[in-house]
């Protein structure tokens, strides 16, 4: 059985660094392109971006490009998404998603999410 | 342009037929992809490679469409079918994807 498993919700101050992560299981992770996928309060989806494991091709969305960084753990089937320094426009629902397999494709198995609240 | 554009709203009774359009530029030589949101959950896909049902998803979900505008049908509404719904598509060079605004389901 495929699973995502997102780390707990984060308060955070502007200016602070984050790294939230994404446990896998249940298949091959280097295979499956997987990204994150931003729910701002009440607004609709963004994708943040999309990495392939097996050869660390990462491709952001032009709005978040130099922004966050997407990596992953292949050891441990995780992938992460950090800030270096947050901003009050990061508050928003957090969405690790898998993606399709060589190619990128839809986004057919989702995480619970992960909700970052950042305070100015 | 890589964005899609998708009605805000759509509103049927049950047992009725509810068509929500997605329209972009990219689509015409891009795969589109449909989700559906309900409150405090997680996304889910209904449709993968424009017309192709997600294991598990009801046959009364359906996709089509061709060139710019594609279409996502549901045939005899539910009540449990009231929710957010989204396209996804790649962008023209398949570098980032991109979502639609999403349309609010309504069943009267």
């Amino acid at each position: 059985e495929v699973q995502l498993v997102q780390s707990g919700p984060e308060v955070k101050k502007a200016g602070e660094s984050l790294r939230i992560s994404c446990q896998t299981s249940g298949y091959t992770f280097n295979s499956y392109w997987i990204g994150w996928v931003r729910q701002m309060p009440g607004k609709g989806l963004e994708c943040v971006g999309i990495f392939y494991p097996d050869d660390s091709d990462s491709r952001y969305s032009p709005s978040f490009q130099g922004q966050v960084t997407i990596s992953v753990d292949k050891s441990i089937n995780s992938a992460f998404l950090e800030w270096n320094s947050l901003k009050a426009s990061d508050t928003a629902m957090y969405f690790c998603v898998r993606g399709g397999f060589i190619t990128i494709g839809g986004f057919d198995f989702w995480g619970q999410g992960t909700m970052v609240t950042v305070s100015s | 342009s890589s964005e899609l554009t998708q009605p805000p709203s759509v509103s049927v009774s049950p047992g009725q037929t509810a068509r929500i359009t997605c329209s972009g530029a990219v689509l015409s030589n891009q795969y589109t992809y449909w989700y559906q949101q309900k409150p405090g959950q997680a996304p889910v896909m209904l449709i993968y490679k424009d017309n192709k049902r997600s294991s598990g998803i009801p046959e009364r979900f359906s996709g089509s469409g061709s060139g710019t505008t594609v279409t996502l049908t549901i045939s005899g509404v539910q009540a449990e079918d009231e929710a957010d719904y989204y396209c996804q598509s790649g962008d023209s060079t398949d570098t980032f994807q991109v979502f639609g605004g999403g349309t609010r389901l309504t069943v009267l």
